[in-house]
């Protein structure tokens, strides 16, 4: 039973543009979210994450956006560059279990030039 | 070079055969965590240790697999008698504490081949 979902295996955007990459959740006892970015042969890169009591985090090019009623979180990247291509996976935590994060199997995004 | 290391790269291991793999935690940072991946599927925790202590273990499998991380040294993830099936990327991430638990850095991985 997966915990953490993301239903996009892959995403294409051109350069410029936005990315959207969607996570959802089940586990009613997350709270902590995060986004990692992967390369290939490389090991993820923390990239942005946000704690249940918010519904949003910015950093530079990054948001992130929680919408806890939905169990729903979403990685906005604006603008989009070719260097950003690369596999993202959204993790959560739980109270209580602190250190055991949960992934999602990863959504591949490609930003063409 | 500051970040988490492992070691090695790559391993290829026969059937019934050992696996070690190590991971030394960033400088300063005393929790590690290992997590397996399967092709196509995002990682899975396995293990996370403090120094001479395992503090959750819920992740690993029940025969074949240990953890150590000692006092001096790295931390070493074990497989006895490996099969096909533990072919998978094992990284090693860390923490600098359990209040910070949640931003764990990665390794890069050790690829793991059972033939």
């Amino acid at each position: 039973d997966q915990q953490v979902k993301q239903n996009s295996p892959s995403l294409s955007v051109q350069e410029g543009r936005i990315s959207i990459l969607n996570c959802d959740y089940t586990n009613s006892m997350f709270d902590y979210f995060l986004w990692y970015k992967k390369y290939p042969a490389e090991g993820p890169t923390f990239l942005i994450s946000i704690s249940s009591i918010k519904d949003k985090n910015e950093d530079g090019r990054f948001t992130v956006f929680l919408n806890k009623s939905a169990k729903h979180l979403s990685l906005h990247i604006v603008p989009s560059q070719p260097g950003d291509s690369a596999v993202y996976f959204c993790a959560a935590s739980a109270t209580g279990s602190q250190g055991n994060l949960i992934f999602g199997k990863g959504t591949k995004l490609s930003v063409k030039p | 070079n500051a970040g988490v290391m492992q070691n090695p790269r790559h391993l290829v291991r026969r059937r019934g055969q050992e696996a070690r793999l190590r991971c030394s935690p960033m400088k300063g940072h005393s929790h590690v965590y290992w997590y397996r991946q399967l092709p196509e599927e995002g990682l899975k925790f396995m293990v996370y240790l403090q120094k001479e202590n395992i503090i959750d273990e819920s992740g690993m499998p029940k025969e074949r697999f240990s953890a150590e991380f000692p006092k001096e040294g790295p931390s070493i993830l074990r497989i006895q008698q490996v099969v096909r099936g533990d072919s998978a990327a094992y990284f090693c991430a860390s923490s600098l504490d359990r209040a910070t638990s949640y931003e764990q850095y990665f390794g890069p991985g050790t690829r793991l081949t059972v033939t």
